[in-house]
């Protein structure tokens, strides 16, 4: 299957910080990306969804300034966590649709980011 | 809205035995998917099973099987066979056809003993 990776997978930060996550489609191009967060022994719940060349539309609850989502290129969409907080520590993951897919369920996760901030 | 329920937050298995997660979905659309990932505790996300919901036979992938009742709003997960490194949290999940957003239901534990 296709391969989708981030970066870093994990990242430890100071309060106040901002940390960037990149997402990126390696073999296959991707005009939609998703965000989901993922708090221990809980379910992932998506954050926003990422589009090519257009704003981002977050689901509702989800802070627009809070978390900066770019979707530059076909291959790569970046979070940015923006001047993060404890609360803000959690497991990031994202996932990417192939450009190509003919079948409904060609969707690929990366391995995901762990946050903390101190 | 898309909701999906995961009532059994944690299950043990005896190795080799079949186990079932049960999933139970709620939606308005008339087409949609079912999903189910395995999410070992490395954290990665990994596809097992699709079922369309106007498919009209049940999803088989390999030991995975996929019991859909549309009536009931049901698609439980049977795992066969099962092997220690099936040990891990499942997750059922749902996506309108039309959008491909996930809504996850909060995840079964699975841990299979020797």
């Amino acid at each position: 299957g296709a391969v989708v990776s981030q970066h870093p997978s994990w990242v430890i930060c100071k309060s106040g910080t901002s940390v960037k996550i990149e997402c990126r489609s390696l073999d296959f191009q991707a005009t939609t990306m998703f965000w989901y967060r993922q708090f221990p022994k809980q379910s992932l719940m998506l954050m926003a969804t990422s589009n090519e060349g257009s704003k981002a539309t977050y689901e509702q609850g989800v802070e627009k300034d809070k978390f900066l989502i770019n979707h530059a290129s076909l291959t790569l969409s970046t979070l940015t966590v923006t001047s993060a907080h404890p609360e803000d520590s959690s497991f990031y993951i994202c996932s990417a649709r192939d450009l190509g897919a003919r079948s409904y369920n060609e969707q690929f996760f990366g391995p995901g980011t762990r946050l903390t901030v101190l | 809205a898309q909701k999906i329920t995961q009532t059994q937050p944690g299950m043990f298995v005896q190795e080799k035995e079949a186990v079932t997660l049960d999933c139970t979905y709620d939606t308005s659309d008339q087409s949609y998917g079912l999903f189910w990932y395995k999410q070992p505790s490395s954290g990665e996300m990994i596809f097992l099973i699709y079922q369309g919901s106007y498919d009209e036979q049940n999803a088989t992938e390999g030991r995975y099987s996929l019991n859909f009742q549309k009536a009931r709003k049901s698609a439980n997960l049977v795992i066969s066979a099962s092997q220690l490194g099936d040990s891990a949290m499942y997750f059922c999940a749902i996506s309108k056809s039309n959008d491909y957003k996930l809504s996850f239901g909060a995840g079964t534990t699975v841990t299979v003993r020797a």
